[in-house]
């Protein structure tokens, strides 16, 4: 069965504190792994697609990085708008659906 | 713009009675999912449909939930009768299908008390 558990469950930043989460998952094969925001009372909005392990991509202060069993979000001098909970999925080789973690709250404050 | 839209934002129903969530998938995305959030579980998929035919609905309680759709342009979910454990947030969410990695774009939810 496909897995994915996100580490730490929330994590508090001063602005400017780099830090990473994680997103350590098992799965049969990885067609992709997917990092999403989610703002509270809204849907999760789409950030990045990893398709093989050291593949890196970057989105203002975020880059996301994958090897073959985790990946992380690097968050680099975050701000307060930074906020939000952050959700990794993975998706299997099959064209199934994703699996989601339960997410990283980040609360950045100023 | 493009975007999931999902009806009604908010619900307040009480236990016992008929709750039908309705979703218009992205124009020209062919596969639609309903994800069901709460803290406790996180985001657990429902059912999802490809080209209108449903593929997987092994994650709904079968004698309550039932997910359709009638059209390209329309998802339907629908509680019957609800229960207060049913209070949660339902996301529809689309994609294309296709291609590696399919991204999948989530609409604003549907926010459910059950009382």
């Amino acid at each position: 069965e496909d897995q994915v558990t996100q580490s730490p469950e929330a994590l508090r930043l001063q602005e400017g504190e780099s830090s990473s989460l994680n997103c350590s998952y098992t799965v049969s094969g990885l067609r992709g792994l997917f990092w999403y925001r989610q703002d509270p009372g809204k849907g999760p909005e789409f950030l990045f697609t990893l398709y093989s392990a050291g593949e890196e991509k970057e989105k203002e202060r975020l880059k996301a990085t994958l090897t073959k069993k985790e990946s992380f979000l690097h968050i680099t001098a975050p701000k307060p708008e930074d906020s939000a909970t952050y959700l990794c999925a993975v998706q299997a080789l099959g064209n199934t659906p994703l699996v989601f973690g339960k997410g990283t709250r980040l609360s950045v404050i100023a | 713009d493009a975007r999931v839209t999902q009806t009604p934002r908010h619900k307040v129903t009480e236990m016992g009675q008929e709750v039908t969530m309705r979703c218009q998938p992205i124009l020209g995305h062919n596969t639609v999912f309903w994800y069901r959030q709460t803290m406790m579980q996180g985001l657990e998929l429902l059912a999802y449909f490809r080209n209108r035919a449903p593929l997987d609905d092994s994650g709904m309680p079968k004698d309550r939930f039932s997910a359709e759709m009638p059209d390209a342009t329309l998802a339907t979910l629908k509680i019957q009768p609800s229960e207060p454990r049913d209070s949660a947030v339902y996301f529809c969410a689309s994609g294309t299908g296709t291609g590696t990695g399919n991204t999948i774009y989530f609409g604003e939810g549907s926010w459910l008390t059950v009382v």
